[in-house]
């Protein structure tokens, strides 16, 4: 079974500053997805930034980019140039590509606070 | 401003109450979820629309029915609740594209919902 884990509950970084969010999951399958998404206190969930897992160029978004390391099933998202409209709560999402049971598995979280 | 609608914003309701929750989307999206979020937690898929037509079902207890009267509405009904039940309830859309596993999902405000 597939399974995301976020060791970091909780995360502070000062404005300016860069902080990286770890993500590992498990899974036997070759093609699937990963996705950071973001959810700041009392407000919807945006998407952050996506990764397929068959491409080796890690993805970047403006300041948020991925390390994304296949073989050791580890997808880390790092803020560049932290602002304070970064709080937010952050969830790694698993996608697996459809071939049988569609699962999309988030993880535990971590909350990220950026402080002034 | 969310491009997912979801109403009511808060609901409170007793065990014996039949209620419905509503989404809606104007993007074009034919993939659309319902996921169940408890406090501190990440969200729990329930179920997913393709097509208007029900894809997954996460063995979901009966007392949640979905429905989905067309391309752009999304509801859940609600019956005979417990409060364990009590969550925020996100609903969602995507593209589909070749599958929905790829695609960013955008997500709704959520429905706070308290079973009494």
């Amino acid at each position: 079974a597939q399974t995301v884990t976020q060791s970091q509950p909780e995360m502070s970084v000062q404005e300016a500053e860069t902080v990286t969010l770890s993500c590992t999951y498990d899974t036997s399958e070759s093609n699937y997805y990963l996705f950071w998404y973001k959810q700041p206190p009392s407000r919807q969930m945006i998407l952050v930034i996506r990764q397929e897992a068959y491409k080796q160029q890690n993805a970047t978004e403006n300041r948020f980019s991925v390390n994304f390391q296949k073989a050791a099933k580890s997808f880390s998202l790092k803020i560049s140039d932290s602002q304070l409209g970064d709080t937010a709560m952050y969830f790694c999402a698993f996608m697996k590509q459809p071939s049988g049971t569609y699962k999309y598995i988030f993880g535990t979280g971590t909350r990220l606070k950026v402080l002034a | 401003d969310t491009e997912v609608t979801q109403t009511p914003k808060h609901l409170v309701m007793g065990m014996t109450n039949k209620k419905s929750l509503k989404c809606e989307q104007h993007m074009g999206h034919r993939a659309m979820y319902w996921y169940k979020q408890k406090a501190k937690k990440p969200p729990e898929l329930m179920f997913v629309y393709s097509y208007e037509k029900l894809s997954i079902n996460e063995s979901v207890p009966s007392r949640f029915s979905p429905e989905c009267p067309n391309s752009s509405l999304l509801n859940l009904h609600l019956h005979a609740l417990q409060p364990e039940d009590s969550a925020l309830y996100l609903c969602a859309s995507s593209q589909v594209d070749l599958g929905f596993s790829n695609q960013p999902q955008h997500f709704g405000d959520g429905t706070r919902l308290s079973i009494l």
